[in-house]
Protein backbone atom coordinates (compact mmCIF):
# COMPACT_ATOMS: atom_id res chain seq x y z
CA UNK A 1 0.00 0.00 0.00
CA UNK A 2 0.83 3.66 -0.44
CA UNK A 3 1.58 5.66 2.28
CA UNK A 4 0.69 9.13 2.40
CA UNK A 5 2.24 10.94 4.99
CA UNK A 6 1.00 15.20 5.78
CA UNK A 7 3.20 17.64 7.71
CA UNK A 8 2.18 19.45 9.72
CA UNK A 9 -0.56 17.65 11.55
CA UNK A 10 -1.53 20.76 13.00
CA UNK A 11 -0.93 24.49 11.92
CA UNK A 12 -2.30 27.33 14.00
CA UNK A 13 -2.44 30.42 11.26
CA UNK A 14 -4.14 34.08 11.62
CA UNK A 15 -6.42 35.42 8.49
CA UNK A 16 -4.69 36.63 5.96
CA UNK A 17 -1.14 34.29 6.25
CA UNK A 18 0.20 32.44 3.66
CA UNK A 19 0.07 28.80 4.69
CA UNK A 20 1.62 25.78 3.18
CA UNK A 21 0.00 22.22 3.72
CA UNK A 22 2.95 19.34 2.26
CA UNK A 23 2.19 15.74 1.67
CA UNK A 24 4.38 12.89 0.65
CA UNK A 25 3.98 9.43 -0.83
CA UNK A 26 5.85 6.35 0.19
CA UNK A 27 6.46 6.10 -3.47
CA UNK A 28 6.16 7.66 -6.79
CA UNK A 29 2.40 8.44 -7.98
CA UNK A 30 2.98 10.55 -10.66
CA UNK A 31 0.36 13.26 -10.27
CA UNK A 32 -1.96 11.51 -8.74
CA UNK A 33 -2.94 13.28 -5.78
CA UNK A 34 -5.36 15.07 -4.82
CA UNK A 35 -6.66 17.33 -2.05
CA UNK A 36 -9.56 18.06 -0.04
CA UNK A 37 -11.45 20.56 2.38
CA UNK A 38 -12.96 19.41 5.63
CA UNK A 39 -15.01 21.45 7.63
CA UNK A 40 -16.66 20.21 11.58
CA UNK A 41 -19.41 17.99 11.03
CA UNK A 42 -19.43 18.40 7.13
CA UNK A 43 -18.47 15.88 3.66
CA UNK A 44 -14.69 16.72 2.62
CA UNK A 45 -15.10 18.02 -0.76
CA UNK A 46 -12.37 18.51 -3.24
CA UNK A 47 -9.90 21.43 -3.85
CA UNK A 48 -7.35 20.22 -6.03
CA UNK A 49 -6.81 17.18 -8.74
CA UNK A 50 -4.69 15.81 -10.34
CA UNK A 51 -1.84 17.41 -8.34
CA UNK A 52 -2.40 21.31 -9.49
CA UNK A 53 -6.01 21.80 -10.74
CA UNK A 54 -8.18 23.85 -9.70
CA UNK A 55 -11.74 22.15 -8.98
CA UNK A 56 -14.44 24.34 -10.55
CA UNK A 57 -16.11 26.59 -8.03
CA UNK A 58 -12.77 26.67 -5.42
CA UNK A 59 -11.40 30.14 -4.50
CA UNK A 60 -8.24 31.06 -6.98
CA UNK A 61 -6.29 31.17 -3.48
CA UNK A 62 -6.14 27.47 -3.08
CA UNK A 63 -3.27 26.00 -5.13
CA UNK A 64 -1.15 22.67 -5.53
CA UNK A 65 2.04 21.55 -6.87
CA UNK A 66 4.03 18.57 -7.20
CA UNK A 67 4.60 15.22 -8.83
CA UNK A 68 6.61 11.98 -7.82
CA UNK A 69 6.40 11.64 -4.01
CA UNK A 70 6.15 15.37 -2.62
CA UNK A 71 3.30 17.30 -2.95
CA UNK A 72 2.19 21.27 -1.83
CA UNK A 73 -1.55 22.44 -1.02
CA UNK A 74 -0.94 26.57 -0.50
CA UNK A 75 -3.47 28.97 0.69
CA UNK A 76 -2.37 32.31 -0.21
CA UNK A 77 -4.34 34.11 1.96
CA UNK A 78 -6.11 32.52 5.02
CA UNK A 79 -10.04 33.58 5.12
CA UNK A 80 -11.80 32.82 7.79
CA UNK A 81 -14.02 30.16 6.31
CA UNK A 82 -10.46 28.28 5.25
CA UNK A 83 -9.83 26.68 8.89
CA UNK A 84 -10.73 23.03 8.70
CA UNK A 85 -8.43 19.80 8.21
CA UNK A 86 -7.32 19.43 5.07
CA UNK A 87 -6.36 15.43 3.35
CA UNK A 88 -4.38 14.55 0.30
CA UNK A 89 -5.61 11.36 -1.47
CA UNK A 90 -3.40 9.15 -4.10
CA UNK A 91 -5.25 7.60 -6.51
CA UNK A 92 -2.41 5.91 -8.36
CA UNK A 93 -3.23 2.64 -7.68
CA UNK A 94 -5.98 0.50 -5.12
CA UNK A 95 -5.82 0.75 -1.66
CA UNK A 96 -6.93 4.82 -2.48
CA UNK A 97 -4.70 6.08 0.31
CA UNK A 98 -5.41 9.23 2.26
CA UNK A 99 -3.18 11.11 4.56
CA UNK A 100 -3.52 11.37 8.36
CA UNK A 101 -5.06 15.32 7.71
CA UNK A 102 -3.85 18.59 8.63
CA UNK A 103 -5.64 20.73 11.31
CA UNK A 104 -5.78 24.05 10.14
CA UNK A 105 -6.83 26.67 13.16
CA UNK A 106 -7.22 30.41 14.09
CA UNK A 107 -4.39 31.95 15.87
CA UNK B 1 -27.33 20.02 -9.51
CA UNK B 2 -25.19 16.78 -9.01
CA UNK B 3 -26.33 15.52 -5.42
CA UNK B 4 -25.82 12.29 -3.36
CA UNK B 5 -28.42 11.58 -1.09
CA UNK B 6 -27.64 8.91 1.78
CA UNK B 7 -30.03 6.46 3.97
CA UNK B 8 -29.59 3.77 5.94
CA UNK B 9 -27.61 3.65 9.17
CA UNK B 10 -27.93 3.44 12.30
CA UNK B 11 -26.87 1.07 15.54
CA UNK B 12 -26.21 -2.44 14.84
CA UNK B 13 -25.23 -5.01 17.44
CA UNK B 14 -21.37 -7.07 16.74
CA UNK B 15 -22.04 -9.55 14.21
CA UNK B 16 -25.44 -7.87 12.39
CA UNK B 17 -26.07 -6.47 9.12
CA UNK B 18 -26.85 -3.58 7.75
CA UNK B 19 -27.31 -1.50 4.07
CA UNK B 20 -26.43 1.78 3.17
CA UNK B 21 -28.02 3.92 0.06
CA UNK B 22 -27.06 6.62 -2.00
CA UNK B 23 -29.12 8.21 -4.25
CA UNK B 24 -27.84 10.18 -7.10
CA UNK B 25 -29.07 12.90 -9.58
CA UNK B 26 -28.05 15.45 -11.77
CA UNK B 27 -25.65 13.63 -14.10
CA UNK B 28 -25.62 10.38 -16.38
CA UNK B 29 -25.20 7.71 -13.49
CA UNK B 30 -24.31 5.18 -15.00
CA UNK B 31 -21.02 6.33 -16.45
CA UNK B 32 -19.29 6.92 -13.52
CA UNK B 33 -17.43 5.22 -10.63
CA UNK B 34 -18.75 5.32 -7.10
CA UNK B 35 -17.21 4.98 -4.08
CA UNK B 36 -17.61 4.31 -0.20
CA UNK B 37 -15.46 5.92 2.43
CA UNK B 38 -15.81 5.84 5.88
CA UNK B 39 -14.39 7.99 9.19
CA UNK B 40 -14.72 7.05 12.11
CA UNK B 41 -14.59 9.23 15.20
CA UNK B 42 -12.42 11.66 14.99
CA UNK B 43 -9.95 9.61 13.03
CA UNK B 44 -9.35 10.54 9.11
CA UNK B 45 -10.64 9.27 6.30
CA UNK B 46 -10.67 5.74 4.95
CA UNK B 47 -11.45 4.38 1.42
CA UNK B 48 -13.57 1.21 1.55
CA UNK B 49 -14.79 -0.04 -1.69
CA UNK B 50 -15.43 1.19 -5.22
CA UNK B 51 -17.65 0.05 -8.30
CA UNK B 52 -17.03 0.97 -12.25
CA UNK B 53 -19.33 1.60 -14.62
CA UNK B 54 -18.77 -1.90 -15.53
CA UNK B 55 -19.77 -3.13 -11.83
CA UNK B 56 -16.21 -3.98 -11.58
CA UNK B 57 -16.30 -3.88 -7.37
CA UNK B 58 -12.77 -3.45 -5.20
CA UNK B 59 -12.67 -3.52 -1.60
CA UNK B 60 -10.02 -2.76 1.16
CA UNK B 61 -8.68 -5.48 2.80
CA UNK B 62 -10.65 -4.56 5.97
CA UNK B 63 -13.83 -4.99 4.53
CA UNK B 64 -13.01 -7.74 2.04
CA UNK B 65 -15.60 -10.67 2.16
CA UNK B 66 -18.15 -8.86 4.61
CA UNK B 67 -19.35 -5.55 2.12
CA UNK B 68 -20.70 -5.45 -0.91
CA UNK B 69 -20.74 -2.44 -3.21
CA UNK B 70 -23.45 -2.73 -5.57
CA UNK B 71 -25.37 -0.44 -7.86
CA UNK B 72 -28.74 0.08 -9.53
CA UNK B 73 -27.99 2.26 -12.62
CA UNK B 74 -32.00 2.19 -13.21
CA UNK B 75 -32.45 3.93 -9.91
CA UNK B 76 -29.38 5.85 -10.25
CA UNK B 77 -28.51 4.31 -6.70
CA UNK B 78 -25.52 3.22 -4.80
CA UNK B 79 -25.48 0.60 -2.20
CA UNK B 80 -23.20 -1.12 0.36
CA UNK B 81 -24.28 -4.24 1.98
CA UNK B 82 -22.20 -4.79 5.30
CA UNK B 83 -22.03 -8.22 6.75
CA UNK B 84 -20.78 -9.87 9.90
CA UNK B 85 -19.92 -6.26 11.60
CA UNK B 86 -17.47 -5.07 14.03
CA UNK B 87 -16.80 -2.25 16.75
CA UNK B 88 -14.07 -0.82 14.33
CA UNK B 89 -16.20 -0.45 11.56
CA UNK B 90 -18.18 2.49 13.55
CA UNK B 91 -17.64 5.44 11.37
CA UNK B 92 -19.72 7.94 9.14
CA UNK B 93 -20.28 6.56 5.84
CA UNK B 94 -19.84 8.40 2.85
CA UNK B 95 -20.78 7.55 -0.59
CA UNK B 96 -19.02 9.53 -3.55
CA UNK B 97 -18.77 9.99 -7.23
CA UNK B 98 -15.01 9.19 -8.63
CA UNK B 99 -14.81 9.33 -12.73
CA UNK B 100 -15.68 8.23 -15.55
CA UNK B 101 -12.35 5.82 -16.69
CA UNK B 102 -10.94 5.70 -12.92
CA UNK B 103 -11.75 6.23 -9.90
CA UNK B 104 -9.20 9.35 -9.48
CA UNK B 105 -10.96 12.02 -7.33
CA UNK B 106 -14.23 11.67 -5.96
CA UNK B 107 -16.92 14.98 -5.89
CA UNK B 108 -19.25 15.36 -4.73
CA UNK B 109 -19.40 13.53 -1.68
CA UNK B 110 -23.30 12.29 0.00
CA UNK B 111 -23.99 14.09 3.39
CA UNK B 112 -22.95 10.76 5.59
CA UNK B 113 -24.37 8.13 7.35
CA UNK B 114 -23.70 7.20 11.11
CA UNK B 115 -22.85 3.48 11.53
CA UNK B 116 -22.50 2.32 15.05
CA UNK B 117 -21.60 -1.22 16.03
CA UNK B 118 -22.36 -1.98 19.42
CA UNK B 119 -23.63 -4.27 21.97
Amino acid sequence: DIQMTQSPSSLSASVGDRVTITCRASQSISSYLNWYQQSPGKAPKVLIYSASSLESGVPSRFSGSGSGTDFTLTISSLQPEDFATYYCQQSYNTPITFGQGTRLEIK
Amino acid sequence: QVQLVQSGGGLVKPGGSLRLSCAASGFTFSDYYMTWIRQAPGKGLEWVSYISSSDTTTYADSVKGRFTISRDNAKTSLYLQMNNLRVEDTAIYYCARGRTVVPNWFAPWGQGALVTVSS
